[in-house]
């Protein structure tokens, strides 16, 4: 089942520049998406959100785009910092499914100083 | 910050034994649910659940897994006869409604068959 994927495993940035991820999605059906950040030993930390309405929803460093027709979105990420070092995983879920949510593989950032 | 809460921590049993893992959800939430990671794999949907009975369930989710809310603020995944592949991460979320209303998710319960 790879209806949210998440086609880069890893990501290294520097301090202070922006971070880029990208999710693809395939099912037409998804309307609510999600970024979630992930440490060692810990579960999946919701960061941002985004319902298929808008294109773009920000909360300060993270900013999430959503292009419908590509059926991509992508979590900004400025200034990235040491501590967003992490596995982030990008989410959906259709309207009459809420909570059923689909995960993509998720993609290790790791920022250096 | 109000966060979703699991224990144990870590169980391990024998393959054929009973496990129960066991969730306290946001005081306020009222949807909850379980997920799970195979190590190497996607987190994946188990189960939700509202007003004390299953919304949803995915195919993984057979008459060896059920869920509980015994109490006001316990929330429970029982697994009555564990299996080698049921080995996992499992994680208990909550949220406080649907709607573009977001999932949290405890830190999680290592279940080890052996």
């Amino acid at each position: 089942d790879q209806q949210v994927k998440q086609n880069s495993p890893s990501l290294s940035v520097q301090e202070g520049r922006i971070s880029i991820l990208n999710c693809d999605y395939t099912n037409s059906m998804f309307d609510y998406f999600l970024w979630y950040k992930k440490y060692p030993a810990e579960g999946p930390t919701f960061l941002i959100s985004i319902s298929s309405i808008k294109d773009k929803n920000e909360d300060g460093r993270f900013t999430v785009f959503l292009n419908k027709s590509a059926k991509h979105l992508s979590l900004h990420i400025v200034p990235s910092q040491p501590g967003d070092s992490a596995v982030y995983f990008c989410a959906a879920s259709e309207t009459d499914s809420w909570g059923k949510l689909q995960f993509g593989a998720g993609t290790q950032v790791v920022v250096t100083p | 910050e109000p966060e979703v809460t699991q224990t144990p921590s870590h169980q391990v049993t024998q393959m054929g034994q009973e496990v129960i893992l066991r969730c306290v959800p946001i005081s306020n939430h009222l949807y909850f649910y379980w997920y799970r990671q195979i190590l190497g794999q996607k987190v994946e949907f188990l189960v939700s659940f509202y007003n004390n009975e299953i919304s949803e369930k995915s195919e993984i989710f057979d008459d060896q897994f059920s869920v509980e809310r015994p109490d006001g603020s316990n929330f429970t995944l029982k697994i009555r006869s564990t299996k080698l592949e049921d080995s996992a991460m499992y994680f208990c979320a909550s949220s406080e409604g649907t709607g573009y209303s977001p999932l949290h998710f405890g830190n999680g319960t290592r279940l080890t068959v052996t």
